[in-house]
């Protein structure tokens, strides 16, 4: 399974941006980059996802360095509601995909 | 849109018995995977059907689980008999499109099994 590495925690304030760094040196050159989050008690939810340009949504900016060995995830201003575990997932395969979870980084927001 | 949804939302079983759990994707999503948390573990694939059939069952742990997707909508997974190490929470998710680059899977709430 493609590895992924993200340190264990994080923390930030309310309204400040928060840069979830995710390490994938063993990308190949069809894996996509997929950032999935786990509130309390939810199920996972899909955050964003790109191949080698930057991306923006409406909840995030995914910036992905030119090697592709890395990638960050940027929520520009965090809110209390953000508090939750961020997995940084690389989708190998075609559509034959799975989605491998590693342990994410669990983010938490402070007032 | 309703989201994925699973029922029910937790179940307490004895060690030997049978439990089923049902997932019933978003409306018009040919896939449908199944995931689980078990205890202190990170969550784990079981399995994925693309309408009615089993593309891809590499991750059930053993012949106790079957996962069945009669008619290609709503999914059940069985385990029969549970063993304590099954409990854990148990994910469904669906998608539209997996051949799309684009492609993203929407989970549900998930199941919370104790097996006692």
């Amino acid at each position: 399974d493609a590895k992924t590495t993200q340190p264990n925690s994080m923390e930030s304030n309310e309204e400040e941006p928060v840069h979830l760094p995710c390490n994938h040196s063993t990308i190949s050159g069809t894996d996509y980059i997929h950032w999935y989050r786990q509130l309390p008690s939810q199920g996972p939810e899909y955050v964003i996802h790109g191949l080698t340009s930057n991306v923006n949504n409406r909840m995030a900016s995914l910036a992905i360095a030119e090697d592709r060995k890395s990638s960050t995830l940027i929520l520009h201003r965090a809110t209390l509601r953000d508090a939750a575990v961020y997995y940084c997932i690389l989708r190998v395969g075609g559509s034959n995909y799975k989605l491998t979870f590693g342990k994410g980084t669990l983010l938490t927001v402070n007032p | 849109e309703a989201g994925v949804t699973q029922f029910p939302s937790h179940s307490v079983i004895e060690k030997g018995q049978t439990v089923t759990l049902r997932c019933d994707p978003i409306s018009g999503h040919d896939n449908l995977y199944w995931y689980r948390r078990v205890m202190g573990k990170e969550i784990k694939f079981l399995l994925h059907f693309v309408k009615e059939s089993k593309q891809d069952e590499s991750g059930m742990p053993n012949n106790r689980f079957l996962a069945e997707r009669t008619g290609g909508t709503y999914s059940t997974l069985k385990v029969q008999p549970a063993e304590l190490e099954d409990s854990g929470v148990y994910f469904c998710a669906s998608s539209l499109a997996a051949d799309s680059s684009t492609d993203t899977q929407y989970f549900g709430p998930g199941t919370r099994l104790t097996v006692l």
